[in-house]
C-alpha cells in the first residue's frame, strides 16, 4: 500500500531532549516536506527537500533539522525542544520535483513538550 | 507568510446543501490545490488546478480559479454528513519549492 508513515504519533518529551521524527514513503516520492499544525495558524511549512542532499528552509525551520540521505526518508530532528515546539507534525512527499503536484501526507505525530 | 487565506473560517449547512469556500492568495502561481482534512487525520488532495484554467470539476466538486483576482472558490454540491472535514487551499509560490497552505474552512454538514 502507498504510504508516507511517521514516528512516533505520539510524544511527550521535556525541554532540551533532542527527539526525531522520522518519515518514509515507499512511493519513490522526489519531493518530502514537514508541516507543523496549530491552532489559529493553519498547516506552516517547516522545510522541504526536493531530491536526495537537497534541502530548503520553509517558513518556519528554526528549532528544526532534516535530511535527505535517502530517498524514501526525510526524518524531523529537534536538537532541544522547546514548549513552543507542541504541535502537530505532518510529513508529506509528492511525485513531482518541487510543489507542482498533489501531496499525500502521513497521518501526523502529535508531540507535546513539558 | 500568509499565502493563502480561506474564508468563511466555519461553515455549517444541511445535508443536501451546498458549500461554498473561498481561497484568496498574494503571489503569482502555478497551480492552486485543494486539501482535506477529517478532525486530527493527515489531509488528503481533492483537487489540482492549474494557473491556465479557469475551472473544474471532480464528481461533487467544482473548483474555479480566478487568477486576476487571486482568488479561487470550491463548491461541493449536494453535501452530505461525510463531508463535514476542514478544507484547505495550497499555494506553490513561483519559483520556490515551497507549498503554502490557508488556515482553511471547517464544514459541518448536519444530517
Amino acid at each position: 500500500e502507498a504510504q508516507v508513515t511517521q514516528n512516533p504519533r505520539y510524544l511527550i518529551t521535556v525541554t532540551g531532549k533532542k527527539l526525531t521524527v522520522t518519515c518514509s514513503q515507499n512511493m519513490n516520492h522526489e519531493y518530502m516536506s514537514w508541516y507543523r499544525q496549530d491552532p489559529g495558524l493553519g498547516l506552516r511549512q517547516i522545510y522541504y527537500s526536493m531530491n536526495v542532499e537537497v534541502t530548503d528552509k520553509g517558513d518556519v525551520p528554526e528549532g528544526y533539522k532534516v535530511s535527505r540521505k535517502e530517498k524514501r526518508n526525510f526524518p524531523l530532528i529537534l536538537e532541544s525542544p522547546s514548549p513552543n515546539q507542541t504541535s502537530l507534525y505532518f510529513c508529506a512527499s509528492s511525485p513531482r520535483t518541487g510543489a507542482h503536484g498533489e501531496l499525500f501526507f502521513g497521518e501526523g505525530s502529535r508531540l507535546t513538550v513539558l | 507568510s500568509q499565502q493563502g487565506e480561506e474564508d468563511p473560517q466555519a461553515l455549517s449547512i444541511q445535508e443536501g446543501e451546498n458549500a461554498t469556500m473561498n481561497c484568496s492568495y498574494k503571489t503569482s502561481i502555478n497551480n492552486l490545490q485543494w486539501y482535506r482534512q477529517n478532525s486530527g487525520r493527515g489531509l488528503v488532495h481533492l483537487i489540482l488546478i492549474r494557473s491556465n484554467e479557469r475551472e473544474k470539476h471532480s464528481g461533487r466538486l467544482r473548483v474555479t480559479l480566478d487568477t486576476s483576482k487571486k482568488s479561487s472558490s470550491l463548491l461541493i454540491t449536494a453535501s452530505r454528513a461525510a463531508d463535514t472535514a476542514s478544507y484547505f487551499c495550497a499555494t506553490p509560490p513561483s519559483n520556490t519549492g515551497k507549498l503554502i497552505f490557508g488556515q482553511g474552512t471547517t464544514l459541518q454538514v448536519k444530517p
